[in-house]
This record gives C-alpha cells, structure tokens and sequence, in this order.
C-alpha cells in the first residue's frame, strides 16, 4: 500500500518568513495529493491539491509544487500569518473508484508575531 | 457547519457500555469514511463506505462495526473498547466517479474509554 513521509513534524516561524513543508510517496500509481489544514480543535479542511498531470498550482500565499520523478511533493506558504498556526497535513491517492487518502503524519506550524 | 455533521461531539464510555457515532452528509456525495486520528500518528483509515457499499477494511479490530444504510449517513458501533481506543474519530466525504477529489471532514467525535 501507499505510505506517506512528511517532514518535519515541527516548524517554527516568524511572521513573514516562508515556510515548506515536505513530503514524500511510495506508490508511483499515486495520482492525487492533497494538503489539509487542521486548526486546534478543528476539523481538517483542504487548502490546495494537484494532479500529477502538473508540476505547481499556487493560491495566493500558498503553493504546491509536485516531481513525479523523484515522488515528491511540498507546500510552500509564503509571508506567513499567525493565522497560519495550525497542523499541516499532506496526503496521496490514487484512482481506485474511491478516492482512499493515506495521510502523512502532520506539521504542526507555529507562526510568531 | 461544512455539510458534514458528526454527533456526538464528546464522548466518555466505560469499556463494557456500547455506543453509537453518526455522521451525516448533505452535499450529495457516494463514498464516506471514518478515520481514527491519535495523538502524533497519522490520519488512520478505518472503513471506506462507496455507494453504500463497504470496500475497505483496513484490519480494524471487531468491536469497531460500521453501519451506512444509505448515501447520507453513516454510523459506527462501539462496544467493548479498550482505553488505547481514546482518540478523535473523523467522519469524510467525497463525491468520487473517475477522478480523485478531495475530503469533506466533520468536526470529528472525541472519545475518551475510562
């Protein structure tokens, strides 16, 4: 089955700065990938995904950016907000007829005024 | 509310009593799932509900049993659980025919085995 690397658990930032959050995939059929942001005590809610049919996909202060070759993916998030504090998850699908998500482990990102 | 409902929102059972989750979807979707999400380990999937029907199993021990009687809702039976069972079980949706999208999560129930 799918198994899904994230990295790292814990990333600390001032506001302002950038922060990347890391990813890795081991099913090369993985065709789906998805970011979820789960505020404390919150449900998660997705934020941005790409199809490996792209390499990058922006929203605003956020970015995907996805290398088939070395099955990777990260999520950029640019002049971060303290709004921005919350668990980052990454995850990876493939088409099965259901679209059954295994999920990285989470960054938990802290963003200091 | 994300059209995703679960009840109860909070939950304390002792390990011999037996409870029932529910979930409960307006958005028209066909495929529901229930996660099990523990502190510092990933989103575990649990069952995978696609037009009613279970398609995924992932090993989850007896005393958790899922029930979907139709497209919109979903419930999960607890019965016998074990302290280690303590944790935020997720509810999801999603509309799925040929290509991936993502989930609709509810708001999750906390439970807590004494």
């Amino acid at each position: 089955g799918e198994n899904v690397e994230q990295h790292p658990s814990t990333l600390s930032v001032q506001e302002g700065d950038s922060a990347v959050i890391k990813c890795t995939y081991s099913d090369s059929a993985s065709n789906y990938f998805p970011w979820y942001k789960q505020e404390l005590g919150k449900r998660p809610q997705l934020i941005i995904d790409i199809r490996s049919n792209v390499g990058e996909k922006k929203d605003q202060r956020i970015a995907v950016t996805l290398n088939k070759t070395a099955k990777h993916f990260s999520l950029h998030i640019t002049e971060t907000q303290p709004e921005d504090s919350a668990v980052y998850f990454c995850a990876a699908s493939w088409n099965s007829g259901y679209s059954t998500l295994t999920f990285g482990k989470g960054t938990m990102l802290l963003v200091s005024p | 509310e994300t059209g995703v409902t679960q009840t109860p929102r909070h939950l304390v059972m002792g390990m011999t009593n037996k409870k029932s989750l529910k979930c409960e979807q307006h958005l028209g979707h066909n495929a529901m799932y229930w996660y099990k999400q523990s502190a510092k380990k990933p989103l575990e999937l649990m069952f995978v509900y696609n037009f009613k029907e279970q398609t995924e199993n992932n090993s989850v021990p007896s005393r958790f049993s899922p029930e979907c009687p139709n497209s919109s809702h979903l419930f999960l039976h607890l019965h016998t659980l074990q302290p280690e069972d303590s944790a935020l079980y997720l509810c999801a949706s999603s509309q799925d025919n040929d290509r991936n999208y993502g989930y609709t999560f509810g708001s999750g129930t906390r439970l807590t085995v004494v």
